[in-house]
């Protein structure tokens, strides 16, 4: 299996403000996710985030709203631009595969509100 | 976007009760994950299918992958209250760039 750290773990925003969220794996892995989950929902894909291209966007996830950064195969980031209310959610990132196995490890998320 | 069908959505149940929930498609999956979220924290991998037909277990927790590939079940025996929280089915197929196709989950409480 893959640890995954995020941070922060919570953030209380003020609307307009953006906030960049972190995501570090303990091993080197080819792909990276990011999604969200809002309250009492499954969770929804944003992107996929592969070292030295760009992230591929999910129908209704744009780069501006959600710019990524994967520098190298141990670390991400996640971007949420802009906020407002309806941002308020956690956003988890996922690696995967990892541990010799095609499976998917997720962080503990972040879990977001926007005032 | 494609979703699976996972039911029931809820149940709750005594200590000691056995538990069952599965998901279906409409696609194929190479592969199924069942994951359980508790409140506040990120899925954890409880258990992954990779050959249909094949049966895993992992401690009280057992798991199938269906025959067409195009469904799983999850049992859980001997309920006890650590048990509680959200379960997750998800679908992957290495074609479609290792996206998961998710569940609505299943949100089970335990009576002590």
């Amino acid at each position: 299996s893959a640890v995954i750290s995020q941070k922060p773990s919570r953030d209380i925003c003020q609307r307009g403000t953006s906030l960049t969220i972190q995501c570090q794996v303990d091993s080197q892995v080819t792909m990276m996710f990011w999604y969200r989950q809002q309250p009492g929902q499954s969770l929804t894909l944003i992107a996929t985030a592969n070292q030295g291209s760009e992230a591929t966007y999910e129908s209704g996830f744009v780069i501006d709203k959600f710019p990524i950064s994967r520098p190298n195969l141990t670390f991400s980031t996640l971007t949420v631009s802009n906020m407002s209310p309806e941002d308020s959610s956690i956003y988890l990132c996922s690696v995967g595969p990892a541990g010799g196995s095609d499976t998917q490890y997720f962080g503990p998320g972040t879990r977001l509100t926007v005032l | 976007g494609q979703q699976l069908n996972q039911s029931p959505q809820s149940m709750f149940i005594q200590e000691g009760e056995d538990v069952s929930m599965n998901c279906t498609s409409s696609s194929i999956f190479n592969t199924w994950l069942w994951y359980k979220q508790d409140p506040g924290e990120g899925p954890v991998l409880l258990i992954a299918l990779y050959k249909a037909g094949e049966l895993t277990s992992n401690g009280r927790l057992t798991a199938q992958f269906g025959i067409t590939r195009k469904d799983s079940f999850l049992n859980i025996s001997a309920s006890i209250p650590s048990d509680v929280g959200i379960y997750f089915c998800a679908g992957l197929n290495a074609g479609n760039n290792r996206k998961l196709i998710w569940g609505l989950g299943t949100s089970l409480a335990v009576n002590p």
